[in-house]
């Protein structure tokens, strides 16, 4: 059973424009999420993360926000750039103590110049 | 080292052979993750080590599986007797410390195409 679900596996979207990335999940215990970008033929790099006292985190052209009560995150960049290129991996974690990622299935995203 | 590394890149081999991952961590790291990802699907969590401690395998699939970290620094993953539903990439990952704040630094992984 996906514990962290990632509807979209694929996004277009038109440079300058913003992309919308989303994330839900199922257990009620998670209470750190994360964002993922993978590079063709590289491993996955940390974009940004938020823990569940929040519901908005921002860095730069990047911000996450958390519905808590929709168990939904979400990943918006804006603006887009043709370098945004990627796919995007949701992850969740319990943060006391533990340390799993539980990822998604990824979302590709393509930027269109 | 600058960032973790893993090797061979990718290995190709028969039914039934045994075959052994390396990964090198970033050398500040207490904390190693392995993980499988199978195409079109994202890492799955396969255990870890804290230095060379092994507090979690529950998520190596079978006892065909097996970890090791002696020094506490580069890990093995072996798979014994590989079947073809072992195809996968293999990714590690280090952190700093364990806990969910530490930030997961992954490797360009291993790809296992088993025929």
């Amino acid at each position: 059973d996906q514990q962290v679900k990632q509807n979209s596996p694929s996004l277009s979207v038109q440079e300058g424009r913003i992309s919308i990335l989303n994330c839900d999940y199922t257990n009620s215990m998670f209470d750190y999420f994360l964002w993922y970008k993978k590079y063709p033929a590289e491993g996955p790099t940390f974009l940004i993360s938020i823990s569940s006292i929040k519901d908005k985190n921002e860095d730069g052209r990047f911000t996450v926000f958390l519905n808590k009560s929709a168990k939904h995150l979400s990943l918006h960049i804006v603006p887009s750039q043709p370098g945004d290129s990627a796919v995007y991996f949701c992850a969740a974690s319990e943060s006391s103590g533990t340390y799993k990622y539980i990822f998604g299935t990824g979302t590709r995203l393509k930027v269109l110049a | 080292g600058a960032g973790v590394s893993q090797s061979p890149r990718y290995k190709v081999t028969k039914r039934g052979q045994d075959v052994t991952l390396r990964c090198d961590p970033i050398s500040s790291h207490a904390t190693l993750y392995w993980y499988q990802q199978a195409l079109g699907q994202g890492p799955e969590f396969l255990t870890y080590f804290n230095y060379e401690a092994q507090p979690d395998k529950s998520g190596l699939p079978s006892d065909r599986f097996s970890a090791e970290r002696p020094e506490g620094s580069i890990s093995t993953l072996t798979i014994q007797r590989t079947e073809q539903r072992d195809s996968a990439m293999y990714r590690c990952a280090s952190s700093l410390g364990s806990g969910a704040y530490n930030e997961q630094f992954f490797g360009p992984g291993t790809r296992l195409t088993v025929l």
